[in-house]
């Protein structure tokens, strides 16, 4: 089955820190892939989205490339913030079958002044 | 424009018991899907609904069910709550689309404790 595995946190960081979140996934068809994050007290807002190989999906910094060769799609900011401190999440849907996400664990991250 | 809305917001019941949570997609959105969420771990999808019927089903029992109303708001009902039902529960709705492309816009969810 389809599934997506991120790296464990939490990930604690000093403000102005570089910030990498490692996520690969195994798919059975043909996958778009997201991150999404959730602030404290918040509901899951998606963060940015890459619906094929090769494109980079960025928001607010943050960064992400679709690599199908290594089937991975890691997040990256080179400098966070105080208000970056929240739940990762990366997630994939296959496009012929739905619109199902499947997500990863999350990945907390902790940024301090 | 108001997004998608849950309720209620927090729930306490026991084991046995039913239990009903709503959801009011955004406007303009067709399609419903509802994700549990335990403590610590990813969102698991459960059902989703487009046009009032059933449109993919995780991995979840014939307790879990749900239904999608003509305005395409939706309510997902629990039977015979368990100890392992404690969990949030997240509702998300998407613009008719591709699907795989269409970005999926989450409410805040409803806290549901089983005792």
């Amino acid at each position: 089955g389809d599934s997506v595995t991120q790296m464990e946190g939490p990930v604690t960081l000093s403000e102005e820190a570089f910030l990498t979140i490692n996520c690969t996934y195994t798919a059975t068809g043909y996958p778009s892939l997201f991150w999404y994050v959730q602030y404290p007290g918040e509901g899951l807002q998606l963060l940015l989205k890459a619906t094929k190989a090769d494109d980079k999906g960025s928001n607010k910094g943050f960064e992400a490339t679709y690599r199908k060769e290594t089937t991975s799609f890691h997040l990256e900011k080179g400098s966070v913030q105080v208000s970056d401190s929240a739940v990762y999440f990366c997630a994939l849907v296959i496009k012929a079958a739905g619109n199902k996400l499947t997500f990863g664990g999350g990945t907390r991250v902790l940024v301090k002044p | 424009e108001t997004g998608v809305t849950q309720s209620p917001t927090h729930l306490i019941k026991t084991r046995g018991q039913q239990v009903t949570l709503r959801c009011s997609s955004q406007s303009g959105h067709n399609t419903v899907s509802w994700y549990q969420q335990a403590l610590g771990q990813g969102p698991q999808f459960i059902f989703q609904y487009y046009r009032e019927e059933e449109n993919g089903r995780g991995n979840f029992p014939p307790r879990f069910s749900g239904l999608q109303f003509p305005n395409y708001s939706s309510e997902l009902n629990v039977n015979a709550l368990e100890l392992d039902d404690s969990a949030l529960y997240l509702c998300a709705s998407s613009p008719p689309g591709p699907p795989g492309v269409n970005e999926q816009f989450f409410g805040p969810g409803t806290r549901l404790t089983v005792l």
